[in-house]
């Protein structure tokens, strides 16, 4: 089955820039999505489509995409920033999704 | 606003039965794919089932086929994920969620919790 690979930790000190990426074989042809999810809480969408930013999110959050690895960018990670990151994306065929494994960000 | 709230959770022994519901609002419920997501307690988030905006298309991650069907009623807002034969692994919080134009999620319910247990 389908998987996406994630590092289980990364960790920055406030103000430096956070990369979290996300490896699929799909991913050359296929949308990556990114959640961050904060204890306790539902995940909360932070890029689309490789690269779009909804409304409401701050701009230190960007995604790009690279053949096979999607990567997540906080620039001038901050401390509220510390939470569970996912990406997700789906099989060649697009009919099965799945999540990678998630990341954890320790800000401090 | 979009609002997306489960109901249905709770506790079953294995073996059995339980049917979640999601009440949509906020949106146009019909124009919009939607999902169903798990996440076992301390574990990551689990894809379990997505329905297309008519209901016409149905998928399912592996772990569940032949035991979960999702389906919708467009006309109530209302997705719904009818489970059987539930095992002890399939107690987890699950979250109804919105799907956006290509596919992937853009919003999600709070959770409602599901155990399995005698």
């Amino acid at each position: 089955s389908y998987e996406l690979t994630q590092p289980p930790s990364v960790s920055v000190s406030p103000g430096q820039t956070a990369r979290i990426t996300c490896s699929g074989d799909a991913l050359p042809k296929k949308y990556a999505y990114w959640y961050q999810q904060k204890s306790g809480q539902a995940p909360v969408l932070v890029t689309y489509e490789d690269s779009k930013r909804p409304s409401g999110i701050p701009e230190r959050f960007s995604g790009s995409s690279s053949g096979t690895m999607a990567t997540l960018t906080i620039s001038g990670a901050q401390v509220e920033d510390e939470a569970d990151y996912y990406c997700y994306s789906t099989d060649s065929s697009g009919n099965h999704w799945v999540f990678g494994g998630g990341t954890k960000l320790t800000v401090l | 606003e979009v609002q997306l709230l489960e109901s249905g959770g709770g506790l079953v022994q294995p073996g059995g039965s339980l049917r979640l519901s999601c009440a949509a609002s906020g949106f146009t419920f019909s124009n919009y794919a939607m999902s169903w997501v798990r996440q076992a307690p301390g574990k990551g988030l689990e894809w379990v089932s997505t329905i297309s905006d008519s209901g016409g298309g149905t998928y399912y991650a592996d772990a569940v086929k032949g035991r979960f069907t999702i389906s919708r009623d467009n006309s109530k807002n209302t997705l719904y994920l009818q489970m059987n034969s539930l095992r002890a692994e399939d107690t987890t919080v699950y979250y109804c969620a919105k799907c956006g134009a290509n596919g992937g999620i853009d919003y999600w319910g709070q959770g409602i919790l599901v155990t399995v247990s005698s």
